[in-house]
This record gives C-alpha cells, sequence and structure tokens, in this order.
C-alpha cells in the first residue's frame, strides 16, 4: 500500500458528462500530480499541485481542471467528456525534503466514457 | 523540456535468465531516474531509483546503472522470476518537486 488513496475506482459515464476524481496523498506530502494512462501508453503528466497552489501544467486539456484543498487532498475534474478521455487517471504525491524525494502513486481511477 | 525514450516495449525471457531494459533522457539538468513495476490493474510502485552522483545501485535482483555522460540508465534484473512479469517504467526528473517524466513503457514477460 503506498498510502495514495484513490476514489472512485472505476467510473462509467457518457459523453458530454462530468466527472470529479479525488486523490488523498500521502500523510503530509504536499506535492500531488496527477497522470493519465490511456490504453498502452505511458504516463502522461497532467498538473501539479503544492501546498494548495498550482506549480506545473502538463498536456492537459482545457476541459479539465484540477484543485488542491487545505487538508492537501486533490480533485481532478473532467468536463465535456469525449469518448478519448477513457483512460486510467492517476495521482502521486512527494513529501517536501532538500533533495529529490520519491513518488508514489495511487491505484488509479479507471474513465470509460460510452 | 525534457524526453525519455525506453527500449525494447516488449520483452520475453525464460524464467531464471536476466532481463535489461534501456532508457536516454534529453535534459542534462536531470538527476533523479526511478523505475516504477506496474502490474495488471494497479498503480505504478517504485522499485529502485538513483541519484545523478552515483553510477549503480543493487538491490538483490535489481539493478540499475546510470552514465550521465551519454545521458541514459538501465535496469537489469537477474535471474527472473514469473512474478517479474509486468510493465515497467523508467522516468526521469530535474530536480526537487519537478514532475517525473516517463517512457513508454516495457512489457515484460517471463517464461515459465
Amino acid at each position: 500500500d503506498s498510502g495514495v488513496t484513490q476514489t472512485p475506482k472505476h467510473l462509467i459515464t457518457a459523453t458530454g458528462q462530468r466527472v470529479t476524481l479525488r486523490c488523498s496523498p500521502r500523510s503530509g506530502d504536499l506535492s500531488v500530480y496527477w497522470y493519465q494512462q490511456s490504453l498502452d501508453q505511458g504516463l502522461q503528466f497532467l498538473i501539479q499541485y503544492y501546498n494548495g497552489e498550482e506549480r506545473a501544467k502538463g498536456n492537459i486539456l482545457e476541459r479539465f481542471s484540477a484543485q488542491q484543498f487545505p487538508d492537501l487532498h486533490s480533485e481532478l475534474n473532467l468536463s465535456s467528456l469525449e469518448l478519448g478521455d477513457s483512460a486510467l487517471y492517476f495521482c502521486a504525491s512527494r513529501a517536501l525534503g532538500t533533495g529529490v524525494t520519491e513518488a508514489f502513486f495511487g491505484q488509479g481511477t479507471r474513465l470509460t466514457v460510452v | 523540456g525534457e524526453n525519455v525514450e525506453q527500449h525494447p516495449s516488449t520483452l520475453s525471457v525464460q524464467e531464471g535468465d536476466s532481463a535489461v531494459i534501456k532508457c536516454t533522457y534529453s535534459d542534462s539538468a536531470s538527476n533523479y531516474f526511478p523505475w516504477y513495476k506496474q502490474e495488471l490493474g494497479k498503480g505504478p510502485q517504485l522499485i529502485i531509483d538513483i541519484r545523478s552522483n552515483v553510477g549503480e545501485k543493487k538491490d538483490q535482483r535489481i539493478a540499475v546503472t546510470l552514465n550521465k555522460t551519454a545521458k541514459h540508465f538501465s535496469l537489469h534484473i537477474t535471474e527472473t522470476q514469473p512474478e517479474d512479469s509486468a510493465v515497467y517504467f523508467c522516468a526521469a526528473s530535474p530536480s526537487g518537486n519537478t514532475p517525473l517524466v516517463f517512457g513508454k513503457g516495457t512489457r515484460l514477460s517471463v517464461i515459465a
């Protein structure tokens, strides 16, 4: 168990809908990263939050947004869903350290858009 | 930005043989190189990592080597077992809290 919790594990929704994915980082970790993994694809970085503030953006669509709350959990909001948004969505958390620290991943949310 | 290339995309080995997966990166500022194992239906799990001030690191049957001059690093698994079958990802990161950039993964099959 990595200590990173993602809910829900599975989500099936229709095109055009909006969903919210939730991530609780490891206790004390200030950084949260969101990644998308499509079929047979690697892990594509979407967005990073650090202590409530957006820190870095990757290939995140304008239809997607995220936030990190004071208790450090994070939510990824996906709107106007398309069939191509079907994928695994992972979050990872990292502690603050003086050097580089390990990133730990949750079990992911499998999103299916029908 | 950083770009990580990973080879091969699939690898089949006989049980007991060794497996080697190679990655190259583009950003000379990268100094942290983790390897993750992803089993079916699960999230990526960190199995070993190496920092730029080290050339090699071992943990039982797993080892990672880093050549900063050539900008490549490799994962070596010795005495492979069926439970080693999974998808392996390499990644690189410049430093601190910057996002990890991943390779596209290698699907390793260990044949009993």
